[in-house]
């Protein structure tokens, strides 16, 4: 079937550390990736994609390279912020036929003056 | 571009009755909008996949006859949760699908939080 892993949280660091969360896939077919992001008491927001293998996907400091020979798709960024706080979530899709987003679990950051 | 909205945005009802939440595309066409719960600090549960014009498909456990899906238009979803209990109160989430993306991107509503009181 198709899942998708990531790390567990919460993760904490200070203002200006580098941050990564480890995100691997499964998939049947050959998927999309994607990154969202979700504020506290709000929706998801696209953070970044990338629809094929060796595709970096990247906004706000955000990058992501989609690996297909290890599956991975890990979300970095090399300075947070303390507005970068919420949870992350690593998901595809099948680029074929017309199903839903599968999710990982989400990562909670929280980043601290 | 790709905005979905929902309405309303937070809601208490009283056990016993139902709510309707309203998922709109509202500059561009879905053909098929999703339908997700989320338990506070947990992911999204997908609840349902609706097209436009036909009868939406349900998750696994999800009971069709107490959330009621509605695809009427290729802007417009809704979710009626009937007869709600106290342990229906959750965030949910509608998302969209552009009928004109390549990639299948889904675009996400802001969420609406029901309370059953």
């Amino acid at each position: 079937g198709n899942s998708v892993t990531q790390m567990e949280g919460p993760v904490t660091l200070s203002e200006e550390a580098f941050l990564t969360i480890n995100c691997t896939y499964t998939a049947t077919g050959y998927p999309s990736l994607f990154w969202y992001v979700q504020y506290p008491g709000e929706g998801l927001q696209l953070l970044l994609k990338a629809t094929k293998a060796d595709d970096k996907g990247s906004n706000k400091g955000f990058e992501a390279t989609y690996r297909k020979e290890t599956t991975s798709f890990h979300l970095e960024k090399g300075s947070v912020q303390v507005s970068d706080s919420a949870v992350y979530f690593c998901a595809l899709i099948l680029n074929s036929g017309n199903t839903p987003l599968v999710f990982g679990k989400g990562t909670r950051l929280s980043v601290i003056a | 571009g790709a905005v979905v909205s929902q309405h309303p945005s937070r809601v208490i009802c009283k056990s016993g009755t139902s709510v309707k939440i309203e998922c709109r595309s509202l500059d561009f066409q879905a053909t098929t909008m999703f339908w997700y719960r989320q338990f506070p600090k947990k992911s999204l549960m997908l609840m349902a996949t609706s097209n436009e014009g036909s009868k939406a498909t349900y998750e696994q456990g999800v009971e069709k006859d107490k959330f009621l899906i509605n695809h009427a238009s290729l802007t417009l979803s809704t979710l009626t949760v009937t007869s709600a209990h106290p342990e229906d109160s959750s965030f949910y989430i509608c998302s969209a699908r552009s009928r004109a993306s390549a990639t299948y991107e889904q675009y996400f509503g802001p969420g609406t939080r029901l309370t059953v009181t």
